[in-house]
């Protein structure tokens, strides 16, 4: 069975503090790994897909990396702006296109 | 549309009531998924549809749970006598093979159960 691990829960930074975020996965077979950004009351926002280990990429202020059992989205130089739950989903070959979630890590960026 | 559309964004629905819920997917998105989110985790699969075949429907917890898409296009979640844990949101997503299987989520159907 699929399964994804995210760490830590909650991250509280100050502004400017870079961090990342970690995403542990086992799947039978990785069709793509997900990053999604979540604002309360939001529906979850697609940042990154990664397909390979090895593979990075950025976005602003995040960078999304890929190894064969885990993913980290790095946070350079963060506003509060950044603050939100930010989710991990795979993709694996079997089970159609179905995404399986982590249960999130919540940033709070304090100015 | 643009994105992916839900409606009712708000229900709150008494005991033993049946409910409905509508997603309007990204024009020309054949997959179609439904999700169930808990407060404070991760979503969780429900069903998933490719145009009007619905293809995998592992993740409904309950014979209660509904769901179809006719036509390829709109679908419809329906949960008969709703009970209490059914209080979740719950989120539309469609994507198409061609944009690297990446899947886009509506903003949710929040359903609280009293």
């Amino acid at each position: 069975e699929d399964q994804v691990t995210q760490s830590p829960e909650a991250l509280r930074l100050q502004e400017g503090e870079s961090s990342s975020l970690n995403c542990s996965y086992t799947v039978s077979g990785l069709r793509g790994l997900f990053w999604y950004r979540q604002d309360p009351g939001k529906g979850p926002e697609f940042l990154f897909t990664l397909y390979s280990a090895g593979e990075e990429k950025e976005k602003e202020r995040l960078k999304a990396t890929l190894t064969k059992k885990e993913s980290f989205l790095h946070i350079t130089a963060p506003k509060p702006e950044d603050s939100a739950t930010y989710l991990c989903a795979v993709q694996g070959v079997t089970g159609f296109q179905k995404l399986v979630f982590g249960t999130g890590t919540r940033l709070l960026v304090s100015p | 549309g643009a994105g992916v559309s839900q409606s009712p964004r708000y229900k709150v629905a008494k005991r033993g009531q049946d409910v409905a819920l509508r997603c309007d997917p990204i024009s020309g998105h054949v997959s179609l998924f439904w999700y169930q989110q808990a407060l404070g985790q991760g979503p969780e699969f429900l069903t998933y549809f490719q145009n009007e075949a619905q293809l995998d429907k592992s993740g409904l917890p309950s014979d209660r749970f509904f769901a179809e898409r006719p036509e390829g296009s709109v679908s419809t979640l329906k949960i008969q006598r709703t009970q209490q844990e059914d209080s979740a949101v719950y989120l539309c997503a469609s994507g198409s093979p061609g944009q690297g299987n990446t899947i886009y989520f509506g903003e949710g159907s929040w359903l609280t159960v009293v």
